[in-house]
């Protein structure tokens, strides 16, 4: 069964400070997607990335960059230079090519609070 | 592009009322389509998925019903509402080529 876990409940960081959001992931399979979302105050879930189990290549888009680790299962999320905007409940979620219909697994989510 | 939208945005009911939340998808065709519920507490819950029209799935058996009557229509129902069906709903959409999904911007649902 695929499973999802982050272990950060809450961050609270001052604007410009970088910080890391962790994600450990558990599959069978050897072909896997990741991928993390952003949920602002206003609720919808907008999507950040997603990476295949195939390319472990890391990315990196703006103050944005993800950490691709299949060797540890993780897929951490480091935002640099973090500002206001930024406050948001982040998920990290994982979806099997076995499973139809490509269900996702989500973690619970980090709560992450900059402050000005 | 693509859009998917949802209504109502938010819904007072009371307990044993019905209920029904739409969600519409434009710009693909034949989409799979979900419905999630986010409590208190943020984690999603998966409710219903379609892989089409007619065609639902669902992953946890409840007070709710899900239906399909258009591609690009996804329908979440009660006959009677609970306490507990209050929470943040969320309809979802991926399509052909992509494994991610895309979220409509929610129902946030209160039952009194």
């Amino acid at each position: 069964a695929q499973k999802v876990t982050q272990v950060q409940t809450e961050i609270s960081v001052v604007e410009k400070e970088d910080v890391t959001l962790d994600c450990v992931y558990e599959t069978r399979d050897t072909t896997y997607y990741l991928f993390w979302y952003k949920q602002p105050p206003s609720g919808e879930l907008v999507f950040l990335i997603r990476r295949n189990s195939f390319d472990e290549q890391n990315e990196i888009s703006g103050r944005y960059s993800w950490n691709f680790q299949k060797s540890t299962s993780s897929f951490n999320f480091t935002i640099t230079a973090s500002q206001v905007v930024d406050s948001a409940v982040y998920f990290c979620a994982l979806s099997e090519a076995s499973r139809g219909s490509y269900i996702p697994t989500f973690g619970r989510g980090t709560s992450l609070i900059v402050h000005p | 592009s693509q859009t998917i939208h949802q209504w109502p945005a938010t819904l007072v009911q009371p307990v044993g009322s019905p209920l029904s939340l739409e969600c519409t998808v434009e710009g693909t065709s034949n989409p799979n389509l979900y419905w999630y519920r986010q409590a208190a507490g943020r984690g999603l819950q998966l409710l219903f998925y379609s892989v089409g029209i007619g065609q639902i799935s669902s992953e946890v058996p409840q007070n709710l019903s899900a239906s399909r009557p258009q591609d690009r229509q996804f329908i979440l129902s009660s006959k009677k509402l609970l306490l507990s069906d209050s929470g943040f709903y969320l309809c979802a959409w991926k399509g052909d080529g992509h494994n991610e999904q895309f979220f409509g911007p929610g129902t946030r649902l209160t039952v009194l």
